[in-house]
């Protein structure tokens, strides 16, 4: 199956600081999402980007498909920014039916902490 | 509300005991899905469905079984047979456009323990 590794595994940083987030996967996909977790164990969704550039507030996420990695940015960062950051992505399939054939395969994330 | 509901939020099972998790989602998704979280970790996919009356197995199927006999519906049932049945289980659901499956989304989650 596909491969997903994200980076960094923990970061650690002053409330007002920027980060940026990787994901690398091995294989061509034709979606891919980032999720924050709550402290209440949700899935927040923050971007369907498979592929390009796109921006929500605070937030931007960018998708370069043919070189297999995406990037999240968070800028200004608040403490309630906290949390971890999940990457997802669905692989092509060789061959499929209906459109797709396998679920979302998950980075182990990237556990974040603001401190005030 | 449009979205995606577990039932229950916890549930607490005793050893040996088969238990079903509900998960019912009226976003008229195609596609279903049960992932499973431990502490820590990331998700794992259990088991998905593209249609109704048909479900495939995920990377870690063994020790549960689904049905889907409704578009909106697909409960998971946790087996006696499943060794470490205790983590957060998390239902999601998507759709499908032009071959390119859209954007998904999950429940709350149930937490699962066993006593």
């Amino acid at each position: 199956g596909i491969q997903v590794e994200q980076s960094p595994p923990d970061l650690i940083l002053q409330e007002g600081a920027n980060s940026t987030l990787r994901c690398n996967f091995s294989d061509s996909v034709n979606n891919l999402q980032w999720f924050h977790q709550n402290p209440w164990g949700q899935l927040i969704n923050l971007f369907y980007i498979p592929s390009g550039t796109k921006q929500n507030g605070r937030l931007s996420a960018t998708t370069v498909a043919t070189e297999r990695y995406s990037l999240l940015y968070i800028s200004s960062s608040q403490t309630t920014d906290s949390g971890v950051y999940f990457c997802a992505v669905h692989r092509i399939p060789p061959h499929t039916r209906g459109g797709g054939a396998d679920g979302l395969t998950f980075g182990k994330g990237t556990h974040l902490i603001i401190q005030p | 509300d449009g979205g995606i509901t577990q039932s229950p939020k916890y549930l607490f099972r005793k050893e040996g005991q088969n238990v079903t998790l509900s998960c019912e989602q009226n976003l008229n998704h195609d596609a279903m899905y049960w992932y499973r979280q431990d502490p820590g970790q990331g998700l794992r996919l259990i088991y998905y469905s593209q249609i109704v009356n048909d479900f495939q197995k995920g990377d870690i199927a063994e020790g549960y079984s689904v049905s889907r006999e409704k578009k909106e519906s697909f409960p998971l049932t946790v087996t006696s047979a499943q060794k470490n049945p205790t983590a957060f289980y998390l239902c999601a659901s998507s759709i499908s456009r032009e071959r390119r499956w859209q954007q998904a989304f999950f429940g709350q989650g149930t937490r699962l323990t066993v006593v």
